[in-house]
């Protein structure tokens, strides 16, 4: 069984800041895939970022960074330079092989953006 | 086109009432998911297709009834809810061969 743990409920950041998001997971399965959605009030689902498990480097999507440390079974998302539009939900997920498994997601953390 | 489009936005229905969900994507995606979503919770799977099969059915009420007509379109038959159905309801697809799934906007769903 896959396990995705998001222990912030919620986070306070400055405009302008950088903020890192924390997310720990447990799996079994040596191939799997890490992601990160942002869900703003509106409630649509946006994809920001994706980390596969045997890719060597960690992924970047412009603001957007994946902190990924295998051993430690973590995947932070750290936004650099924070704006007021970054104010959302932020929700980290795993997939396991095949591509068309369940995901499992985080229980979320609730980013608010202070001018 | 790169977005997975869904209609209506927000629905009210009585718990008498029959109604569907649509969602559509021309992306070439052969894998389209429906996501239940509580608020200030993540979504919640419920079903899985497959090349237009049903792959996923993550033990969901028979209220519920998906259907998937062809490689670009999902929907979802609604037929006797209870409130406690109320929620978010989210389509996604995916590429085959890629774990990331992308999401349209959602249809609000409201039981009365």
């Amino acid at each position: 069984a896959q396990k995705i743990t998001q222990t912030q409920p919620g986070m306070f950041v400055q405009e302008k800041e950088a903020v890192t998001l924390d997310c720990t997971y447990d799996t079994s399965d040596p191939s799997y895939g890490l992601f990160w959605y942002k869900q703003p009030s509106s409630g649509e689902m946006i994809f920001l970022i994706y980390q596969g498990s045997y890719d060597q480097q960690n992924a970047t999507e412009g603001r957007y960074s994946l902190n990924f440390q295998k051993a430690r079974k973590s995947a932070n998302l750290v936004i650099s330079a924070s704006q007021l539009g970054d104010s959302a939900m932020y929700f980290c997920a795993m997939m396991n092989s095949g591509g068309y498994q369940k995901v499992t997601f985080g229980t979320g953390t609730k980013l608010q953006v202070i001018p | 086109d790169t977005e997975v489009t869904q209609t209506p936005k927000h629905l009210v229905m009585g718990m008498t009432n029959k109604k569907s969900l649509k969602c559509e994507q021309h992306m070439g995606h052969r894998a389209m998911y429906w996501y239940k979503q509580k608020a200030k919770k993540p979504p919640e799977l419920m079903f899985v297709y497959s090349y237009e099969k049903l792959s996923i059915n993550e033990s969901v009420p028979s209220r519920f009834s998906p259907e998937c007509p062809n490689s670009s379109l999902l929907n979802l038959h609604l037929h006797a809810l209870q409130p406690e159905d109320s929620a978010l309801y989210l389509c996604a697809s995916s590429q085959e061969g890629r774990f990331e799934q992308f999401f349209g906007p959602g249809t609000r769903l409201t039981v009365l």
